[in-house]
């Protein structure tokens, strides 16, 4: 059965700080991996998206992520975060299975 | 485009009302799907549909939920009777032909059962 993780619930960082969100996910074959953000109170938005070629996929805001594929990864980096950062993140393999998300607090 | 248009965006309803929530989806798109969010078990799917078929239910939780698309431009899902346990967000989704297609979520609509 296809799965995907998210092991870190609530991540708290101060401004300027570099974050990486992780994302394992199960699955046998081929696979379609994205990441989206929910700012409070508004519907989910693309940051990014991998399906084949670079595993190194670069996205909106200045958010990238890495696919991994020996390690079942694809973990969500920036490497200085804002306040405006702050929302919930979701790691989704394909458009059935997400994660259950990771909530980030920026503070100043 | 206006997007994916959800409707009502908030509902609060007493236990045993039928709820009825309704999803507009991007023209041209032919897949919609349909989600939950809570606070416990996250973003869950529902069902989804192709070209107005449903293609997999098997995320509707009882009998109680059933959904429906009678056109590529309008879909329902409704709740009936509906219990406190499904207060909840949800979330209406679409997406075209192509496994590389962008998904676009709607506002959601939040819904509460006292």
């Amino acid at each position: 059965a296809q799965s995907v993780s998210q092991h870190n619930h609530h991540v708290i960082l101060s401004e300027a700080a570099s974050l990486e969100l992780g994302c394992n996910y199960s699955y046998g074959g081929t696979v379609n991996l994205f990441w989206y953000v929910q700012y409070p109170g508004q519907h989910l938005q693309l940051l990014l998206k991998y399906f084949s070629g670079d595993p190194l996929v670069k996205g909106i805001k200045g958010f990238e992520a890495e696919f991994i594929k020996s390690k079942f990864s694809f973990n969500l980096r920036k490497p200085s975060v804002q306040w405006s950062d702050t929302a919930e993140y979701f790691c989704a393999l394909g458009p059935l299975v997400f994660g259950k998300g990771t909530r980030l607090s920026v503070i100043a | 485009d206006a997007g994916v248009i959800q409707s009502p965006r908030h509902e609060v309803t007493e236990m045993g009302q039928e709820v009825t929530l309704r999803c507009k989806p991007i023209s041209g798109h032919d897949y919609l799907f349909w989600y939950r969010q809570t606070m416990m078990r996250g973003l869950e799917l529902l069902i989804y549909f192709n070209n107005n078929v449903p293609i997999d239910d098997s995320g509707m939780p009882e009998d109680r939920f059933s959904a429906k698309m009678p056109n590529a431009s309008f879909s329902t899902l409704k709740i009936q009777p509906s219990e406190p346990r499904d207060s909840a967000v949800y979330f209406c989704a679409s997406r075209g032909t192509g496994v590389q297609e962008t998904q676009y979520f709607g506002p959601g609509t939040r819904l509460l059962v006292l």
